[in-house]
């Protein structure tokens, strides 16, 4: 059964103190890797797609990297505007009409 | 600006009433999905759309149905069969190769 684990579940960062959140696959052939930011109250805004691994794709502070089973979204020196909820989800070529979603991972950066 | 547009933000629910969330989507999308979020959870599928006139039951369609007769317009229904409707609602769509998906800011539904 394809499914998505994000670790950990919350993460608590000073501002500057640079970290990775894990997103754990099982699929039957990866179509496609995504990464969500969702702020409260909001919908995901989404932010990176990697599709095979050793890929990698950044944006600002943000890094994202696949191997073949699992992604990290590594934040470098993060900000308090950093703080918010990261989705990760999955998509299989058997099925690419759903997107797997894990639960999350809630980041607080304090300054 | 294209985007997708979900009214209303909030919607309150009485016991045993049907109501219906809107979604609206500019960017010429051919996909479109409902999602529904529950605190500490994943989002999880209700119903998708891939063309025109044509749906499918996602992982946790029973309580809902929905209605595809224009490519930009994706309503979904919440009746009264919906044992716990209380939750975020968020719509999404996709292109043709159904690559990232891009979503709306939410209906929030509560039972009052």
């Amino acid at each position: 059964e394809d499914q998505v684990t994000q670790s950990p579940e919350a993460l608590r960062l000073q501002e500057g103190e640079s970290s990775s959140l894990n997103c754990s696959y099982t699929v039957s052939g990866l179509r496609g890797l995504f990464w969500y930011r969702q702020d409260p109250g909001k919908g995901p805004e989404f932010l990176f797609t990697l599709y095979s691994a050793g890929e990698e794709k950044e944006k600002e502070r943000l890094k994202a990297t696949l191997t073949k089973k699992e992604s990290f979204l590594h934040i470098t020196a993060p900000k308090p505007e950093d703080s918010a909820t990261y989705l990760c989800a999955v998509q299989a070529w058997g099925n690419f009409n759903k997107f797997y979603f894990g639960s999350g991972t809630k980041l607080n950066v304090k300054p | 600006d294209g985007g997708i547009t979900q009214s209303p933000k909030y919607l309150f629910r009485k016991e045993g009433q049907n109501v219906t969330l809107s979604c609206e989507q500019n960017l010429n999308h051919d996909a479109m999905y409902w999602y529904r979020q529950d605190p500490g959870q994943g989002l999880r599928l209700i119903y998708y759309s891939q063309i025109v006139n044509d749906f499918q039951k996602g992982d946790i369609a029973e309580g809902y149905s929905v209605s595809r007769e224009k490519k930009e317009s994706f309503p979904l229904t919440v009746t009264s069969a919906q044992k716990n409707p209380t939750a975020f609602y968020l719509c999404a769509s996709s292109n043709r190769t159904n690559t990232e998906a891009f979503f709306g800011q939410g209906t929030r539904l509560t039972v009052v």
